[in-house]
């Protein structure tokens, strides 16, 4: 039974670098062919996929976020992380983080802010 | 990028049969599209009820059904409880990027 847990900072300055972890516990990211990726949710808003990583590396990203997105892996800590760059008011959101192949495990979502 | 096109809000009676669907911009959904579909409460993480077009979790209850119908993905829901009223998501696969509906608002009256 797979568990993910999104941390990270509930508070971003604008022009700055958000940047989440995804822990995953009860299996290892990289022993299945699975994706993970990540989606996020502005309050009281829709969903909005943002990207994901394969379990050897590759990633996709959504082109209207491509350019200030990089989703990476850690094996050793059995994670996975996203950095968006130069956020705005407008990348304020739940942050979800999932095992993006059948998708049947995400974490419970992380709320960041982006404020000074 | 694609758009992903879902009926913004729908209303369904207490055991009454619902149909949502989800378009998308490029062409005919297919089983290429490998459909997904979330439910989502307030205050909650989404949950997957369907994926590739039409396969269960084993959490999804038996009256919600996903098929293709007419160049669309589609949610059947078949005989509607109160705890269904939630909004529902689609997602689709488009070689390599994904793109989420918009969703749509299911109410249970």
């Amino acid at each position: 039974q797979l568990q993910l847990q999104e941390s990270g900072p509930g508070v971003v300055k604008p022009s700055e670098t958000l940047s989440l972890t995804c822990t995953v516990s009860g299996g290892s990211i990289s022993s299945s062919n699975y994706y993970w990726g990540w989606i996020r949710q502005p309050p009281g808003k829709g969903l909005e996929w943002i990207g994901n990583i394969y379990y050897s590396g590759s990633t996709h990203y959504n082109p209207s976020l491509k350019s200030r997105v990089t989703i990476s892996l850690d094996t050793s800590k059995n994670h996975f992380s996203l950095k968006l760059s130069s956020v705005t008011a407008a990348d304020t959101a739940v942050y979800y983080c999932a095992k993006e192949t059948h998708l049947d495990y995400w974490g419970q979502g992380t709320l960041v802010t982006v404020s000074s | 990028q694609a758009v992903v096109t879902q009926e913004p809000s729908l209303t369904v009676s207490p055991g009454g049969t619902v149909t949502l669907t989800c378009d998308s911009s490029t062409g005919p959904v297919t089983s290429g599209h490998y459909p997904y579909w979330f439910q989502q409460k307030p205050g909650q993480a989404p949950k997957t009820l369907i994926f590739d077009t039409h396969i269960k979790h084993s959490w999804t209850p038996a009256r919600f059904s996903g098929s293709l119908l007419g160049g669309k993905a589609a949610l059947t829901l078949s005989g509607a409880q109160p705890e269904d009223e939630a909004d529902y998501y689609c997602f689709l696969f488009y070689s390599g990027a994904r793109v989420l509906g918009g969703g749509t608002k299911l109410t249970v009256l």
